[in-house]
């Protein structure tokens, strides 16, 4: 059992580049969601999924997009990488909304833009 | 909306020794979740205890212990015997239960050392 993968765990990018970061989940979990981590600072949500075909911005969406076209994968992508995106990405799952088992979390991609 | 608040960005303890991190919340919600999660430099999120708001009673994991008080809206959580593995950055994290789709709103931080 994977849990979450994700992919790459480091990566370089030049401004103004576009790259996708890629998720998956072999727990058939429901939830989908994408957080960045700015170094010594908590998390932030980028964008959530509730199940295939449903996607929505969360607090911080703006340069990014995303797309749940199965319930295992859900990408992010970046469209003309910017400095302000350096950071640390998490992406995570979870059963249900209300459940209280938090979240499973993938180990994380460090994106670096020059 | 929600917050959560760490006051304390960093804590340090003895081998052995007791500490307390402290958490805040913010919430108009009566129903919903919060956790602890630990992040070692591995960058790996680790979920150490989770407290769900409707039970008066306290988490406890082992070494790990939570002092949840709702109506303060406060969440710390004690760590007994503390051991050079709990070194890590420590964060609260709160969960609504309603139509906040299963959004995890995170704290600061506490980076937690630990000295021999």
């Amino acid at each position: 059992n994977a849990g979450v993968t994700q992919t790459p765990k480091f990566h370089i990018l030049k401004i103004g580049q576009s790259m996708t970061l890629q998720c998956t989940q072999d727990m058939n979990h429901n939830y989908m969601y994408w957080y960045r981590q700015d170094p010594g600072m908590g998390l932030k949500l980028i964008y959530y999924s509730v199940g295939a075909g449903i996607t929505d911005k969360g607090e911080v969406p703006n340069g990014y997009n995303v797309s749940r076209s199965t319930t295992e994968d859900f990408p992010l992508r970046l469209e003309l990488a910017a400095p302000s995106q350096t950071s640390v990405y998490f992406c995570a799952s979870s059963y249900s909304g209300g459940s209280n088992y938090g979240y499973t979390f993938g180990s994380g991609t460090r994106l670096t833009v020059v | 909306a929600q917050t959560v608040t760490q006051s304390q960005p960093e804590m340090s303890v003895q081998e052995a020794e007791t500490v307390t991190l402290s958490c805040t919340y913010d919430t108009s919600e009566s129903d919903y979740y919060l956790f602890w999660y630990k992040q070692p430099p591995s960058r790996q999120m680790i979920l150490v205890i989770r407290q769900e708001a409707y039970k008066q009673q306290n988490a406890t994991e082992n070494r790990f212990s939570v002092n949840f008080q709702k109506a303060a809206k406060s969440f710390s959580l004690k760590i007994s015997d503390s051991q050079l593995g709990d070194a890590a950055m420590y964060f609260c994290a709160y969960r609504g239960r309603g139509t906040s789709y299963g959004k995890l709103t995170f704290g600061q931080g506490t980076i937690l050392t630990v000295h021999p």
